[in-house]
This record gives structure tokens, C-alpha cells and sequence, in this order.
């Protein structure tokens, strides 16, 4: 099973908004609605954002939103913040009762 | 409040085996499979496998298969991950999780595991 494909890094200005992407397949991303994001930031366990594609904890703020497309899925925060800064994964159920990530993509808020 | 709870840092050398364990709290044990995910040093996050703790039932990542083993002891409300033949490769910090079952998503504090002759 490959990773889902993520890009190493995004940026972006206080106040903006930014998307991380998630590619995988028909056998994971898209063929089931099992894909969840996750931050981290350094030395800390993963935070669950989104679960099961679009939908936020409580207490995730409402700036962080899921989607997906097919085979890839989408993390949106808007209205970014200092504190946003840290790494971002995703992961997907697989057709193989297995789990995958994404290579991570780490956000800096310039 | 739910908690997992890992054992402490091991350090092994090269071809040794490591058992870690995650004992969970405030929830029911058997309702919620517990994954391992692994993370070396500057590396992202890589899932191992899962158990099922109502049935003993697992599903390893093929990358593992014939090197991990994942077992529980209900009566403790622990599950245990024993890695063998260590290599340099599996340094990393190990997490236990009940992750992929909605809200219902926690995270153990994470186990350093250090391979080094």
C-alpha cells in the first residue's frame, strides 16, 4: 500500500486560506468515506481536524473544512492563524481493511 | 476521561525485539480497535496495523507482516505491539491510537524505540 500523496509544504499569511491535497486511489480515497486529517505539532501526539471526509470534532474550530473529489480529498483552513503552524495528514481506510497516511504537509504561517 | 498510556522509551540493538505497551482507560476496552502508528525521527506517520480487543483479531500493514505481533490482555485493558528483528530503520516513536472510528479518536503519549549497536 503507497502513501497518499500530500504536498511537503503550504504557506500562507495570517487571515488567508489554504488547501492541502490528498491523492490516492479508487481502493482508498476514493471508494470509501473513511478519510480523516490530522495535525501535529512538534513532540506531540497527531490532533484529529476532519473525520470521515468533511466532518469537524467538537471543539475543532469551524475554519477547518473537508472535501473530496474523486480520489483525492481536500483540507481547507480559512482565516489562518500563528497557531495553524504545524504539520497536516490525512489518512484513508483502504480496500484492504488496512489504514494509509499521507506523506505530511507542514504549514507555515508566514 | 479516555487515556492511553504507553510503556516507557526501550532501547534495543540490532536484531533484538521490543514489546511496548498501551493500557487504555474511561472507556470500555473491547468497543474500539487500537492501531499502531509509527514515526521516525523528521518522518511522518506510518500505520503498523490494528487489533480488534473483543476478538484478538489483527490486520497488519504488508510492510510488517512476519515481524509484528499484536496482542491484548482484556482482564488489563492493555494492548501490546512486539516488533522483532530490530533494524537501525525502526528507530521511531511508537503510538498506540483508537483512531478511524469517528469522534471516538485518542492517542497514546508515544514510545521512542531506539535501535543502535
Amino acid at each position: 500500500q503507497s502513501a497518499l500523496t500530500q504536498p511537503a509544504s503550504v504557506s500562507g499569511s495570517p487571515g488567508q486560506s489554504i488547501t492541502i491535497s490528498c491523492t490516492g486511489t479508487s481502493s482508498d480515497v476514493g471508494g470509501f468515506n473513511y478519510v480523516y486529517w490530522y495535525q501535529q505539532h512538534p513532540g506531540k501526539a497527531p490532533k484529529l481536524m476532519i473525520y470521515e471526509v468533511s466532518n469537524r470534532p467538537s471543539g475543532v474550530p469551524d475554519r477547518f473544512s473537508g472535501s473530496k473529489s474523486g480520489n483525492t480529498a481536500s483540507l481547507t483552513i480559512s482565516g489562518l492563524q500563528a497557531e495553524d503552524e504545524a504539520d497536516y495528514y490525512c489518512s484513508s481506510y483502504t480496500s484492504s481493511s488496512t489504514w494509509v497516511f499521507g506523506g505530511g504537509t507542514k504549514l507555515t504561517v508566514l | 476521561q479516555v487515556q492511553l498510556v504507553q510503556s516507557g522509551a526501550e532501547e534495543r540493538k540490532p536484531g533484538a525485539s521490543v514489546r511496548v505497551s498501551c493500557k487504555a482507560s474511561g472507556y470500555t476496552f473491547r468497543d474500539y480497535y487500537i492501531h499502531w502508528v509509527r514515526q521516525a525521527p523528521g518522518q511522518g506517520l506510518e500505520w503498523m496495523g490494528w487489533i480488534n480487543p473483543n476478538s484478538g483479531g489483527t490486520k497488519y500493514a504488508q510492510k510488517f507482516q512476519g515481524r509484528v505481533t499484536m496482542t491484548r490482555d482484556t482482564s488489563l485493558s492493555t494492548a501490546y505491539m512486539e516488533l522483532s528483528r530490530l533494524r537501525s530503520d525502526d528507530t521511531a516513536v511508537y503510538y498506540c491510537a483508537t483512531m478511524g472510528a469517528a469522534t471516538v479518536d485518542y492517542w497514546g503519549q508515544g514510545t521512542l524505540v531506539t535501535v543502535s549497536s
